[in-house]
């Protein structure tokens, strides 16, 4: 069936990096567009990145602009998120989600804290 | 940026209820609007997608209408199951912007 599965979410330090994974199975990765959107404790939802197909067009929400950096490896159907400068508002579920997004992964938590 | 205002932010109501959720756009835009499900602790789920189409496997008693800047989703007999959070979300332009959800309690 069609599964994302996030992982690599932890405690960091303001200041610190992460590097988040999903993996996909159940379709084919390279004919779709995937995202990142986050949730902070007890908030709403918020998108953050977007990836085109091929990895050739991103998007990014201002909020982590110039921190985060999307990314995929087709051939490992995989989607990257690479956090760096992370800030206690960053603490959230990560989702990786398919197109606009039809599919969510479980998510995965990111605590930002000293 | 497109802003998303869902209201109710709560609505209390009874199970065979019929319950309607209205997402107000600050920009006109087209069909380009999904609504999701969310309960504790779990991820979205995709109820309805160009506005109005269901997706599939979400009983029929959901349903998406509305365009420009105005949308609603409706459930025509509110089932224990549907007691929730729902989000719309517009995903027109970039950047996507979501509703800030609406609980659906038991009343």
């Amino acid at each position: 069936q069609v599964q994302l599965v996030e992982s690599g979410g932890g405690l960091v330090k303001p200041g610190g990096s992460l590097r988040l994974s999903c993996v996909a199975s159940g379709f084919t990765f390279s004919d779709y567009y995937m995202n990142w959107i986050r949730q902070a404790p007890g908030k709403g939802l918020e998108w953050i990145s977007y990836i085109s197909s091929s990895g050739s067009t991103i998007y990014y929400a201002d909020s982590v602009k110039g921190r985060f950096t999307i990314s995929r490896d087709n051939a490992k159907n995989s989607l990257y998120l690479q956090m760096n400068s992370l800030r206690a508002e960053d603490t959230a579920v990560y989702y990786c989600a398919r197109e606009w997004p039809d599919v969510w992964g479980q998510g995965t938590t990111v605590t930002v804290s000293s | 940026d497109i802003q998303m205002t869902q209201s109710p932010s709560t609505l209390s109501a009874s199970v065979g209820d019929r319950v309607t959720i209205t997402c107000r756009a600050s920009q006109s835009f087209t069909r380009w609007l999904a609504w999701y499900q969310q309960k504790p602790g779990k991820a979205p789920k995709l109820l309805i997608y160009r506005a109005s189409t269901l997706e599939t496997g979400v009983p029929s008693r959901f349903s998406g209408s509305g365009s420009g800047t105005e949308f609603t989703l409706a459930i025509s007999s509110l089932q224990p199951d549907d007691f929730a959070t729902y989000y719309c979300q517009q995903y027109n332009s970039f950047p996507w912007t979501f509703g800030q959800g609406t609980k659906v309690e038991i009343k």
